[in-house]
């Protein structure tokens, strides 16, 4: 089936760092890509919506310049989080929309960011 | 924001089916209904959707209300590999965001 791939699954950094998380889908194209943020025992929320070529969409309260996303092509979007402090920490999700018909929107297996 | 309503936990005893209940008493007629889990520290797992007719897969069966409503997620024979939190969510096929809700939060019982 199809899949969605999230590097790195984990990383742990110092206070101040820029890190980047890679979203790429493995066996279909995506011009949209999601990126969410789940904190412990909270739901998945909704960060912004990426768009192949295009800028991507925030939702409100998330600032588009402390999570950069690029989509640079149709199976690869990136998030990076600069300057990370100790309250970026929290479990960073990505999905995709396989275009294809009748196909459902597929999650990658998440990026555990721990900020020191 | 999230369209649905589930209880915030259920437990099932293990080869006992599951029965998870989902209220979305404001779908409208183009949206769909969406399953996923979602197993400790790992992203949501597709599990099934439909629109308005039963729909049933080797995973799991989704019962949706003649009035489209309410739904029913059932898992025939739990197993402890279940035991994760299951989003309800209803979305446009042709749409593109999914919020998630609360989900409930599934314990399969030995």
């Amino acid at each position: 089936g199809a899949v969605v791939s999230q590097h790195p699954s984990w990383v742990i950094c110092k206070s101040g760092t820029s890190v980047k998380i890679e979203c790429r889908s493995l066996d279909f194209q995506a011009t949209t890509m999601f990126w969410y943020r789940q904190f412990p025992k909270q739901s998945l929320m909704l960060m912004a919506t990426s768009n192949e070529g295009s800028k991507a969409t925030y939702e409100q309260g998330v600032e588009k310049d402390k999570f950069l996303i690029n989509h640079a092509s149709l199976t690869l979007s990136t998030l990076t989080v600069t300057s990370a402090h100790p309250e970026d920490s929290s479990f960073y999700i990505c999905s995709a929309r396989d275009l294809r018909a009748n196909q459902p929107q597929h999650f990658g297996d998440g990026t555990r960011l721990s900020i020191l | 924001d999230a369209k649905t309503t589930q209880p915030t936990s259920m437990d099932c005893a293990e080869g006992r089916a599951a029965n998870l209940p989902c209220n979305h008493s404001t779908i409208s007629g183009n949206e769909y209904v969406y399953w996923y889990r979602q197993i400790h520290s790992q992203g949501p797992q597709y599990i099934i959707h439909g629109l308005k007719n039963n729909e049933t897969n080797e995973m799991a069966s989704l019962i949706i209300t003649e009035d489209r409503k309410s739904s029913t997620l059932i898992l025939p024979h739990a197993t402890l590999r279940d035991t994760a939190v299951y989003y309800c969510i209803v979305r446009q096929n042709t749409g593109n965001q999914f919020y998630f809700g609360t989900g409930t939060s599934l314990t399969v019982i030995p």
